[in-house]
């Protein structure tokens, strides 16, 4: 199984903070990735796939990159609806897996 | 807007079997070009996939769990199922079913997914 890294596992950070989240991959996985950021007692959203495809309707301060092992969510002006935990999943090869979570936090 | 919605018993005992359904609404299953999934999270823990399964019934399920799951689906129903024998209190968990959409050949994300249910195992 492909293994994904995250971090930092917690961040904490103020309203209108640039925001970065790293996600990295056990092999190389091409742009194969995709962000989801979940809420406490919600589904998981998806905000992100192919490492840097915004999802429709999700906010354009919401940005991905990277490709191979090693990935990046940034948040270019953190709003107070965006204090959530952000998951990263490979979707390159089975079994598909996620990353353990990032939790955002208020400062 | 495609909406997927989770039922089942809440509460599972020991070495039952598991059994959820997700009713979809606002697409047809039948239409094809998606996968429809099972996503556990076990409390305050990350996510895991356990499968999958097209309109036709092509599965393919997560080998960590493939021993004791079934995925099947009911298209004259719009729903996709979840069988998971012989629980234990490891499995324990919030179920969610969702949509997978396809950016390439066995290459699926996310894009809807149901509330989610919690289901406890216990006697």
């Amino acid at each position: 199984d492909i293994q994904l890294t995250q971090s930092p596992s917690f961040l904490s950070a103020s309203v209108g903070d640039r925001v970065t989240i790293t996600c990295r991959a056990s092999q190389g996985i091409s742009s194969y990735l995709a962000w989801y950021q979940q809420k406490p007692g919600k589904a998981p959203k998806l905000l992100i796939y192919a490492a840097s495809t915004l999802q429709s309707g999700v906010p354009s301060r919401f940005s991905g990159s990277g490709s191979g092992t090693e990935f990046t969510l940034t948040i270019s002006s953190l709003q107070p609806e965006d204090f959530a935990t952000y998951y990263c999943q490979q979707l390159n090869s089975y079994p598909f897996t996620f990353g353990p979570g990032t939790k955002v936090d208020i400062k | 807007q495609v909406q997927l919605q989770e039922s089942g018993p809440g509460l599972v005992k020991p070495s039952q079997t598991l059994s959820l359904t997700c009713t979809v609404s606002g697409g047809s299953i039948s239409s094809g070009g998606y996968y429809w999934s099972w996503i556990r999270q076990h409390p305050g823990k990350g996510l895991e996939w356990i499968g999958y399964i097209y309109y036709s019934g092509s599965t393919y399920y997560n080998p960590s769990l493939k021993s004791r799951v079934t995925i099947s689906v009911d298209t004259s129903k719009n729903q996709f199922s979840l069988k998971l024998s012989s629980v234990t209190a490891a499995d324990t968990a919030v179920y969610y079913c969702a949509r997978a959409r396809g950016i390439a050949k066995g290459r699926y994300y996310f894009d809807y997914w149901g509330q989610g249910t919690l289901v406890t195992v216990s006697s």
